[in-house]
């Protein structure tokens, strides 16, 4: 079992480009989730799924879409990349009462 | 909302001393809880969770937490402490799927 992949692992985007991040995993999981971490800090969610064809809004969606057309896949959209999206960014998936298992993050920097 | 607090930023232990790293939460529900830790560069690795049951579980190398539902705590604790447990250490709370992190507490042991 490959886990959670993400797909790239680095970027470097200019202002006002747009990008889109892929997750997947290939353990059956309902639930899948974005988050970004900026340095010394903690992990903020972006937005998450409960499920094949739902999304809801974490914490922090502005700038942010997602969809989650497969249940193995999870695509993290930036329409207009501004510096402030400059971070990590993480997938995670889990079952209901599992742990979650994360991805090896994205690390994008917009200049 | 949901939300989890760790009141510290840092903890500092001598080895072989026993450590605490708080961690409060508030949801309006029964929500499963969960710690995770993080070293440099790398994505965020399981320690523990509580789901039900016991107020007292135990985890990975040597890790322990307490679930208190009157003070809303998942206070994370080892009775000896290494100095390969300095990291970055993640409360978290997941609620109807919706999971959430603390601003982390990073732990450094000294020898």
């Amino acid at each position: 079992n490959a886990g959670v992949t993400q797909t790239p692992k680095f970027r470097v985007l200019k202002t006002g480009q747009s990008m889109t991040l892929l997750c997947a995993q290939d353990m059956n999981h309902e639930y899948m989730y974005w988050y970004r971490q900026d340095p010394g800090m903690g992990l903020r969610l972006i937005h998450y799924s409960v499920g094949e064809g739902t999304t809801a809004k974490g914490e922090v969606p502005d700038g942010y879409n997602v969809s989650r057309l497969k249940k193995q896949n999870f695509l993290l959209g930036l329409e207009s990349a501004a510096p402030s999206q400059t971070s990590v960014y993480f997938c995670a998936s889990n079952s209901d009462m599992s742990e979650q298992y994360f991805g090896p993050g994205t690390r994008l920097t917009v200049t | 909302a949901q939300s989890v607090a760790q009141p510290e930023d840092q903890v500092n232990v001598a080895e072989g001393n026993p450590l605490t790293v708080k961690c409060t939460y508030s949801v309006s529900g029964n929500p499963y809880l969960f710690w995770y830790v993080q070293y440099p560069n790398r994505g965020l690795q399981f320690l523990l969770k509580y789901i039900t049951g016991d107020n007292l579980v135990k985890g990975s190398y040597g890790f322990e937490a307490e679930f208190n539902k009157s003070q809303t705590s998942f206070h994370l604790k080892k009775p000896s402490a290494l100095v390969s447990d300095s990291a970055l250490y993640f409360c978290a709370v997941r609620y109807t799927g919706k999971s959430t992190f603390g601003d982390g507490t990073t732990l450094t042991v000294k020898p």
